[in-house]
């Protein structure tokens, strides 16, 4: 079974610049968080989708930071613009949805982004 | 706010140790509780805890969860130079199964 996808792995822009991170999660997971993992610090959710609905956004900078997951399956993160303090890992994971319409707390971690800004 | 707190921050031990590694939580609407180990890339999966007091066991890796002092400690015997990493514990609140982490605690395993 393949893993979580996500691309790039590496990414340098400059402050104030755009930046966008896919992730495509484990077939037939339903639901795909998105975390954002600063240096020294356990991961953060900024975001997670159920489906191609959102769950809960709940901790995600809405001026500078979107995301959507159109059809259900991959999603896409997205930083405008950027500042220094965004640089970090994104870290993106699926679960399996369970018959009775909750996920598993199991998660599955793709390899990351990192992302740098100068 | 839910909160994870893990110690120690980091450990430095000869290969052959036995490590014991802690995790505390003060979370609402608790479901489980997970330990992850970080390398250079992405968090992998350990063991998931749900019932106080049940070891869970792979190898020479074991955990277990005290629901009533609200912590869970995760062993490692004999510890290898491949061991090394970042273990993270995570706690699992609410019906959408939110994950919340600890900071982490780096293990340094020497020769």
């Amino acid at each position: 079974e393949a893993g979580v996808a996500q691309s790039p792995r590496y990414k340098i822009i400059e402050k104030r610049q755009s930046v966008a991170f896919w992730c495509n999660p484990i077939s037939g997971h339903a639901t795909l968080y998105w975390y954002q993992q600063i240096l020294g610090q356990g991961p953060k959710l900024l975001i997670q989708f159920q489906n191609n609905g959102v769950v809960d956004d709940s901790q995600l900078p809405k001026d500078r930071f979107s995301a959507e997951r159109l059809k259900g399956v991959d999603s896409t993160l997205k930083i405008q613009p950027a500042k220094l303090e965004d640089s970090a890992v994104y870290l993106c994971a699926s679960s399996r949805r369970l018959a009775g319409g909750t996920s598993t707390d199991t998660q599955y971690f793709g390899p990351g982004t990192r992302l740098t800004v100068l | 706010e839910d909160k994870v707190v893990q110690s120690p921050l980091s450990l430095v031990v000869h290969e052959g140790d036995t490590v014991t590694l802690n995790c505390s939580y003060e979370v609402t609407n608790f479901r489980s509780l997970l330990w992850y180990k970080q390398e250079k890339k992405a968090p992998t999966f350990l063991f998931m805890l749900t019932s106080s007091g049940i070891e869970k066991k792979s190898g020479r890796l074991s955990s277990i969860l005290d629901k009533k002092e609200l912590f869970s400690i995760l062993n490692i015997t004999a510890t290898q130079t491949g061991d090394s990493a970042v273990y993270l514990c995570a706690v699992s609140t609410g019906t959408a199964s939110k994950l919340t982490f600890g900071t982490g605690t780096r293990l340094q395993v020497t020769l």
